[in-house]
């Protein structure tokens, strides 16, 4: 009964792979974000999807693709993967019509770049 | 866009002591603002939050403070334990539908 999961929880690639991300939310909300995390655990948006569509996409290479198939789900796909991509990255959703509603992590998933 | 800065980065406490982490914020339209904890390998989690129509929230032992005048609010911890020990983030966003920006977190330590 998680409310906002992940997979995969860790991911060690080698540089130059392409790998995904998944997402999925089951509380209802309507949108969802991706968010990186750094060494210095900075948290940093990267992406954001209300009802399926983008309404957030901050200065992230274009080699990260966001894909929304539909309003609890959020996948971010990494083509031709760098050391400096190396993180955690965090799914999150929210509901824009819910008073009080925060922000709900998911677990996030530690990419390690070799 | 709206800049978060949040200190300080680290913070060592003994326990039953308060502890206090101060962010300020640059948009002045700015209405929510969320803290969170995160605990060493898991998620941050929402542990209290403030809208910009209310100066003080309370819930146990944390409370947050804001100051919409000089855009800055604050968190504290009374009678700290071993199991705040964390890294706390305070964030802050405008309307409905735009990001939440966080600051760069403050490391709590307590130590028993």
């Amino acid at each position: 009964d998680t409310a906002v999961s992940q997979t995969p929880k860790y991911l060690v690639t080698q540089m130059g792979n392409d790998k995904s991300i998944k997402c999925e939310q089951n509380l209802g909300h309507d949108t969802m974000y991706w968010y990186k995390q750094d060494s210095k655990k900075f948290l940093k948006i990267m992406f954001s999807y209300n009802n399926k569509e983008l309404i957030i996409n901050e200065t992230v290479p274009n080699r990260f693709s966001p894909k929304s198939p539909d309003k609890a789900h959020l996948n971010l796909h990494i083509n031709s993967l760098e050391l400096g991509d190396s993180a955690v990255y965090f799914c999150a959703s929210t509901s824009e019509t819910l008073t009080g509603a925060g922000y709900t992590f998911g677990s996030g998933t530690r990419l390690t770049v070799v | 866009g709206e800049n978060v800065e949040q200190h300080p980065s680290t913070l060592s406490v003994q326990e039953g002591d308060s502890a206090v982490i101060k962010c300020t914020y640059s948009d002045s339209a700015s209405n929510y603002f969320p803290w969170y904890k995160q605990e060493l390998g898991k998620r941050p989690q929402l542990i209290i939050d403030i809208r910009s129509n209310v100066g003080e929230k309370k819930d146990q032992r944390i409370a947050v403070t804001l100051n919409k005048t000089a855009k800055h609010f604050s968190l504290h911890i009374t009678e700290t334990q071993p199991e705040d020990s964390a890294v706390y983030f305070c964030a802050a966003r405008k309307a409905a539908g735009n990001k939440l920006t966080f600051g760069g977190g403050t490391r709590v330590l307590v130590k028993p």
